[in-house]
């Protein structure tokens, strides 16, 4: 069974770049099996979809994001990545990294979350 | 983008009775090739990631107990709960992955009367 671990830092500063990274246990993250996204959800608020990365490395953003987002993989890690630049306060959410099954795109595993805030 | 709409925000429903959640599509999610829905249904308790109930509007999850259950097509979607149970209170999700970018509806908070 896949698991996800998120981490990185909990507090960035605004303007500055968010970079988390989530890393996947029991099973490769180059096997074609599933793709990898990143989702968030501020403090008692929906969810929201940020992008996702194929096996081939391409990647698919949620336009509200697109200009300040990077999904990136490493696979010799069987890690990928989220990096959003400029941010300020309205990123502040719990981040989310969750799987999902290729060619089809619901969420079947899930990382825990990690917090991150913005602020000064 | 495709938005989802949850009805209603909160419930509360007894214990062992039957707690019915509503999810719309502003456009339609059956994919007429495979004539199948792209629509999934999310569980999260708080403090924990949202966890898969249901996928193609009505494939229930492997381990999922068999109350819960998933209806609909087309725009208008159902995720009913036969038999509340007190480790149900939740807010459940529906989700469309018909097209990017995969949105989600607002939640629907579940509580025990």
């Amino acid at each position: 069974q896949v698991q996800l671990q998120e981490s990185g830092p909990g507090l960035v500063k605004p303007s500055q770049t968010l970079s988390l990274t989530c890393t996947v246990s029991g099973g490769s993250i180059s096997s074609g099996s599933h793709y990898w996204n990143w989702i968030r959800q501020p403090a008692g608020k929906g969810l929201e979809w940020i992008g996702r990365i194929y096996t081939s490395g391409s990647t698919r953003y949620n336009p509200s994001l697109k200009s300040r987002v990077t999904i990136s993989v490493d696979t010799s890690k069987n890690q990928f990545s989220l990096k959003l630049s400029s941010v300020t306060a309205a990123d502040t959410a719990v981040y989310y990294c969750a799987s999902g099954i290729t060619a089809i795109n619901y969420f079947d595993y899930w990382g825990q979350g990690t917090p991150v805030t913005v602020s000064s | 983008d495709i938005v989802m709409t949850q009805s209603p925000d909160s419930l509360a429903v007894s214990l062992g009775e039957r707690a019915t959640i509503n999810c719309k599509s502003s456009q339609s999610v059956l994919y007429n090739s495979d004539n199948k829905n792209y629509l999934a249904w999310y569980q999260q308790k708080p403090g924990q990631p949202p966890k898969l109930l249901i996928y193609w509007a009505s494939t229930r999850e492997s381990g999922v107990p068999d109350r819960f259950s998933g209806s609909g097509s087309g725009t208008d979607f159902t995720l009913t709960i036969s038999s509340l149970q007190a480790e149900d209170v939740a807010v459940y999700y529906c989700q469309q992955y018909y097209s990017t970018p995969d949105t989600f509806g607002q939640g629907t908070k579940l509580e025990i009367k």
